[in-house]
C-alpha cells in the first residue's frame, strides 16, 4: 500500500533562517506531489505541485520555493524565513487523472 | 475564478441524528468531486469520492449525493458520533486529471453528546 511522510511535525524558526520541509511517498511510482499550507481556522492553499522530476508549478508568488530531486521526492524551503511563512504545511500525493489527493500529517511551522 | 464554496461554516448535531454538509460548485466543467474530513492537527482524509455519471454514492455510513443541475453537491453522515466531529471540505477536480483539485473552504462539524 502507498505511505507518505512529512516532517517534521513541528518546526519552530526564527525569521530570516532558512526552511526545508521534506516529503516523501511510498508504494507507487510518478505521482503527482503537492504542497498546501493552512492558516489557522482555514482552508487549503495550495502552494506547488509537480507532476514530474524537475517540474515545479507555482501557484502563490512568495518567499518559498519546491523541487523535486527524485520520482517520490518533495522538498518546500526558503531562504530567508518571514512571519507570515507561519502555517499548517500539507504535502500530499496522487496518481494521475480522476483520483483522490493523499495527505501527510502536516508541519506546524512556527516562525519567532 | 471559478471555485468550491460551502453553504454553512459551522454545523451542531446531536449524537445519533443525521449530519447533511453541503457544498456549491460553479464550474460546469467539473465531473469529479471529494469529500475529505479534517480532525484537528492532523491532514485530511479522504472520505469518498462520486465521478459526474452517478448521483449517489454509499460508503460506510456517508452517503455523497450530487445534483448536476444546480451545481451541489452534499455529504450525509448516518448516525452521527462524537468521532465524526471535524472539518469537512469538498474538492472538485475538473479540468483534466493534473489539474490540482479546488478545495471549497470547509465546514466545522460539532457533535453534541
Amino acid at each position: 500500500s502507498q505511505t507518505i511522510h512529512q516532517w517534521p511535525a513541528t518546526l519552530v524558526q526564527p525569521v530570516g533562517s532558512p526552511l526545508s520541509l521534506e516529503c516523501t511517498v511510498e508504494g507507487t511510482s510518478n505521482p503527482n506531489l503537492y504542497w498546501y499550507r493552512q492558516a489557522a481556522g482555514r482552508g487549503l492553499q495550495l502552494l506547488f505541485y509537480s507532476v514530474g522530476i524537475g517540474q515545479i508549478s507555482s501557484e502563490v508568488p512568495q518567499n518559498l520555493s519546491a523541487s523535486r530531486p527524485q520520482d517520490r521526492q518533495f522538498i518546500l524551503s526558503s531562504k530567508k524565513l518571514l512571519l507570515s511563512d507561519s502555517g499548517f504545511y500539507l504535502c500530499a500525493w496522487k496518481l494521475g487523472g480522476r483520483a483522490p489527493l493523499h495527505f501527510g500529517n502536516g508541519t506546524r511551522l512556527t516562525v519567532t | 475564478g471559478e471555485s468550491v464554496g460551502l453553504h454553512l461554516p459551522t454545523l451542531s448535531v446531536q449524537e445519533g441524528d443525521n449530519s447533511i454538509i453541503n457544498c456549491a460548485y460553479s464550474n460546469s466543467a467539473s465531473d469529479y468531486f471529494i469529500w475529505y474530513k479534517q480532525e484537528s492537527g492532523k491532514g485530511p482524509q479522504f472520505i469518498i469520492d462520486i465521478r459526474s455519471n452517478m448521483d449517489k454514492r454509499q460508503g460506510q455510513r456517508v452517503t455523497v449525493l450530487l445534483n448536476k443541475t444546480v451545481k451541489h453537491l452534499s455529504l450525509q453522515i448516518a448516525a452521527t458520533q462524537p468521532g465524526d466531529s471535524a472539518v469537512y471540505f469538498c474538492a472538485e477536480n475538473g479540468v483534466s486529471g493534473n489539474t490540482p483539485l479546488v478545495f471549497g473552504k470547509g465546514t466545522r462539524l460539532s457533535v453534541i453528546a
